[in-house]
């Protein structure tokens, strides 16, 4: 099936520094998301965005956080600064369209563990 | 804000037998509703998704949908060792904004 790649797989960073994490969505689709799942905890829902805009977001994506995709290249998760509890494997999916269709259909990465010291 | 519970917390079942889980939301007005497989922390396998009141078939996996009682649930027919997993349901808000459930650990015993 589609494929969504994400990059990097782990990384490890002290508290406060900052970190992108990257997504090469499926290549026609426009919705873009990202969510956060702590080790044995629910996936939880951060954020998606399309054309160029957020359009949702949860409480849980603090004010460190952003997101872009420009000119159609990764889309990223910055977080600036990092804190402890940012510490959790982030998904990023993406779908062609929304709503209760297939098109609506959200495609996942692998995930990018995130461990915060 | 939407609350997603996912029962049994773990299920086994022996090869051939079918596996029922169940899934309820609290949002009367969720439209999409979808099914999805983890296996060991990777990204998620899309299983099937359901809209209307009914049921959904996609291979061995049929999603059963009743939205008056809140109420989503995915069979799988003849499961295998390989679909041994953890299952999620996730149930929109909003404009696509999905809320997943903790998931149903699923060991299939051969």
């Amino acid at each position: 099936g589609p494929k969504v790649l994400q990059i990097p797989s782990h990384q490890i960073i002290d508290m406060g520094q900052m970190v992108t994490l990257n997504c090469d969505p499926v290549s026609n689709h426009l919705y873009f998301y990202w969510y956060k799942q702590i080790l044995g905890q629910q996936m939880e829902f951060l954020v998606n965005f399309y054309n160029g805009k957020v359009m949702e977001k949860s409480k849980l994506f603090k004010d460190q956080f952003s997101v872009e995709r420009p000119d159609g290249s990764y889309f990223t998760l910055k977080i600036q600064p990092t804190a402890l509890e940012d510490s959790a494997v982030y998904f990023c999916a993406s779908s062609f369209g929304t709503g209760g269709t297939n098109t609506g259909q959200l495609y996942f990465g692998e995930g990018s563990k995130l461990t915060v010291l | 804000q939407q609350k997603v519970q996912q029962s049994p917390e773990s299920l086994t079942v022996s090869e051939g037998a079918m596996a029922s889980l169940n899934c309820t939301f609290s949002d009367g007005t969720s439209n999409n509703f979808r099914w999805y497989r983890q296996h060991s922390a990777k990204g998620l396998e899309v299983l099937v998704s359901i809209f209307s009141d009914g049921e959904k078939e996609e291979g061995r996996f049929t999603a059963h949908l009743n939205r008056a009682n809140l109420h989503v649930s995915l069979h799988i027919r003849e499961p295998q060792p390989s679909d041994s997993a953890v299952y999620l349901c996730a149930v929109n808000t909003g404009y696509q904004n999905f809320y997943f459930g903790k998931g149903t650990s699923l060991t299939v015993i051969p």
